[in-house]
């Protein structure tokens, strides 16, 4: 596609349920990047992958937060055993950056959780 | 805290002003971006300055970057109600690809 697919755009699930959240990346792009964004407030970094290498992981909140990138292009972020405090805007980002630092990043419109 | 803050938090001018948007970090960078989000979307890429750089301009918009503050500022220039957005700064460190963004400054432009 022409940009950074999300889906679903929006979730609601009830808390203590697992979800799942995907991204589509722009073909082609080696880097991708999740954030998480709360109303009103920035945005926090949870994973980035690039290429082939161990992805940095740093800013997943709890072991209930993880993310595979299959293929080296799709990427799910798994939520398991939802909380309140989930919910959220979760942006997936990619970039054909491959070193020298991160370069301009191309964000999906976002997956709004909402757990209830 | 944030690697990068940007104030004001808000800024509310007319249509035709000047908007100038800041932004302070912490740690050595080694480019640092500026970023638009409109309600409810996501993030567009506006300009990237590098750390051996002063200013960039790309059309409306001009970034300064003073690595000895540890700072930049966003100037748009004659606003219109379109540039309405949240708009964020965003630090590249090391030699490493992680983007870490600030808090963002909520800019309105009046008619």
């Amino acid at each position: 596609g022409a940009g950074v697919s999300q889906s679903p755009s929006n979730k609601v699930t009830e808390k203590g349920k697992d979800v799942e959240l995907r991204c589509d990346p722009i073909s082609g792009h080696t880097a991708l990047y999740w954030y998480r964004q709360s109303l009103g407030q920035g945005l926090e970094f949870l994973i980035y992958f690039q290429g082939n290498s161990a992805p940095d992981k740093s800013g997943l909140p709890s072991d209930r937060f993880s993310a595979e990138r299959t293929g080296g292009s799709v990427s799910t972020l798994t939520i398991q055993r939802t909380q309140q405090e989930d919910s959220a805007v979760y942006l997936c980002a990619s970039s054909p950056r491959t070193s020298g630092g991160a370069g301009e990043l191309f964000f999906g419109e976002g997956s709004r959780l909402t757990v209830l | 805290s944030q690697q990068g803050e940007e104030d004001p938090q808000a800024l509310s001018i007319q249509e035709g002003e000047n908007a100038t948007m800041n932004c302070s970090y912490k740690t050595s960078i080694n480019n640092l971006q500026w970023y638009r989000q409109n309600s409810g979307r996501g993030l567009v890429h506006l300009i990237l300055i590098r750390s051996n750089e002063r200013e960039k301009h790309s059309g409306r918009l001009r970034v300064t970057l003073d690595t000895s503050k540890k700072s930049s500022s966003l100037l748009i220039t004659a606003s219109r109600a379109a540039d309405t957005a949240s708009y964020f700064c965003a630090t590249g460190r090391g030699g490493g690809n992680k983007l870490t963004f600030g808090t963002g400054t909520q800019l309105k432009v009046e008619l």
